[in-house]
């Protein structure tokens, strides 16, 4: 199994931009979490999905942020326009069914905004 | 607001010695907690998790701690070894509902040879 598989690692964008982030859950998954790190505010959930629909957005900080999972092998988290203190790395999880509790990380994307 | 409260932020330890993070919670709907642990540039992983049904749970070198009357629980890192260096991060999970864990906000462990 690949596990989480998330592009692009790295992204550096100037304010203003629009930014995309990918994820491929691992398959099989009914879950699929999008989480943001920073040194000041740790893990925190932005949004999660049950079989491709949104059940919990209220982490997403703003309506520059945006979700969608148009089907179980594929999820994105899009910010336009993008600002400096979107800066932080993106994590996406994924794991198997309600209850299984374990969730399976992917590598993150570090995003950059200048 | 901050639902896990973990400490400390950082703690250096010495090779052969233990290594002890905290967690607090208030929400007594939380029924599973678990520890990831997350290296350098990768994402985190579970290590150990714990039902309130039970006060230890050991697993090699990793020993969870919980005290359900004090709403508190712990990760005991025994014979801390340099490879354990990483951060560290406690979490719960409700009984209802999806899986969403709510994190603490992570200890970096550093072990010095």
């Amino acid at each position: 199994d690949a596990g989480v598989i998330q592009s692009p690692r790295h992204e550096v964008t100037e304010m203003g931009q629009e930014v995309t982030l990918r994820c491929k859950p691992i398959s099989g998954h009914d879950y699929l979490f999008w989480y943001r790190q920073t040194m000041m505010r740790g893990l925190e959930l932005l949004i999660y999905f049950n079989n491709n629909v949104p059940i919990d957005d209220s982490g997403m900080p703003e309506d520059r942020f945006s979700a969608k999972m148009p089907n179980a092998s594929f999820s994105t988290l899009k910010i336009q326009p993008s600002e400096p203190r979107d800066s932080a790395v993106y994590f996406c999880a994924s794991t198997r069914r309600e209850g299984s509790y374990e969730q399976y990380f992917g590598p993150g994307t570090r995003l950059t905004v200048t | 607001q901050q639902q896990v409260k973990q400490s400390p932020q950082s703690l250096i330890v010495q090779k052969g010695g233990i290594s002890i993070i905290n967690c607090a919670y208030e929400n007594t709907a939380f029924d599973y907690f678990p520890w990831y642990q997350q290296f350098p540039g990768k994402g985190p992983a579970l290590l150990i998790a714990i039902r309130p049904d039970v006060s230890e749970k050991k697993e090699g070198r990793f020993t969870i701690s919980f005290n359900k009357s004090a709403k508190q629980f712990s990760l005991h890192i025994m014979d801390s070894q340099p490879g354990d260096s990483a951060t560290y991060f406690c979490a719960a999970s409700k009984k209802t509902g999806a899986n969403n864990l709510f994190f603490g906000t992570g200890t970096r462990l550093t072990v010095i040879p």
